[in-house]
């Protein structure tokens, strides 16, 4: 079953705006983490956060992470066309590094 | 630097037919592999995970195995391939010792017929 839930499914915005979305997971965590994925490609590593982290920075991303109300989320500051893609959460539970991903945020940028 | 390679990109097999997906990681020693799988518009779901060679574990019933031959090669396998097996396939890695990050490959879309 799939631990994260990803909100919204569905994100459209214009280049230079600001893109938010939010995971929400069901148990403890040891980190969670955001991938993105191109269409049809494989995923690529964004950002990590550790469960005891509330904050964590990477360029343009934004990463919130609050283990009382079990969620997290994504901001990405200046949109560009080029961060069109989904975004997907998954968290790791255990020492095997095991991760549960959501169903993901489709996101478009439209110049 | 490290590199992991999955082949083939694209497969189309019929029902019934066997399965046979490779993974390869570059660069690293006893990496922690994974293979995930994808379905149209979904999220990944882990299929298996091996900690070292000979070592599997299943994370889900079904039709597939999969095997460390070596320590840096992970394979898929089926002997008689159903239409539910359709999907993405995605191969991942991570250092041993305590790294969290997971790397993954290119990914392998597979249709069943």
């Amino acid at each position: 079953s799939q631990q994260g839930e990803e909100d919204p499914q569905a994100l459209s915005i214009q280049e230079g705006e600001n893109a938010t979305m939010n995971c929400s997971y069901k148990t403890s965590i040891n980190n969670l983490q955001w991938y993105r994925q191109n269409s049809g490609r494989g995923l690529v590593h964004l950002i990590l956060i550790r469960s005891n982290e509330r904050e964590k920075h990477s360029g343009r991303l934004r990463v919130t992470l609050d283990t009382s109300k079990k969620s997290s989320s994504l901001l990405i500051t200046a949109s560009r066309a080029a961060d069109t893609a989904s975004y997907f959460c998954a968290t790791a539970f255990d020492s095997w590094g095991k991760l549960q991903f959501g169903a993901g945020t489709q996101v478009v940028v439209t110049p | 630097s490290q590199t992991i390679h999955q082949w083939p990109a694209t497969l189309v097999q019929p029902v019934g037919s066997p399965l046979s997906l490779e993974c390869t990681v570059e660069g690293t020693s006893n990496p922690n592999l994974y293979w995930y799988r994808q379905a149209a518009g979904r999220g990944l779901q882990l299929l298996f995970y091996s900690v070292g060679i000979g070592q599997i574990s299943s994370e889900v019933p079904q039709n597939l195995s999969a095997s460390r031959p070596q320590d840096r090669q992970f394979i898929l396998s089926s002997k008689k391939l159903l239409l539910s097996d359709s999907g993405f396939y995605l191969c991942a890695w991570r250092a041993s010792g305590g790294s969290e990050t997971q790397y993954f490959g290119p990914g392998t879309r597979l249709l069943v017929l």
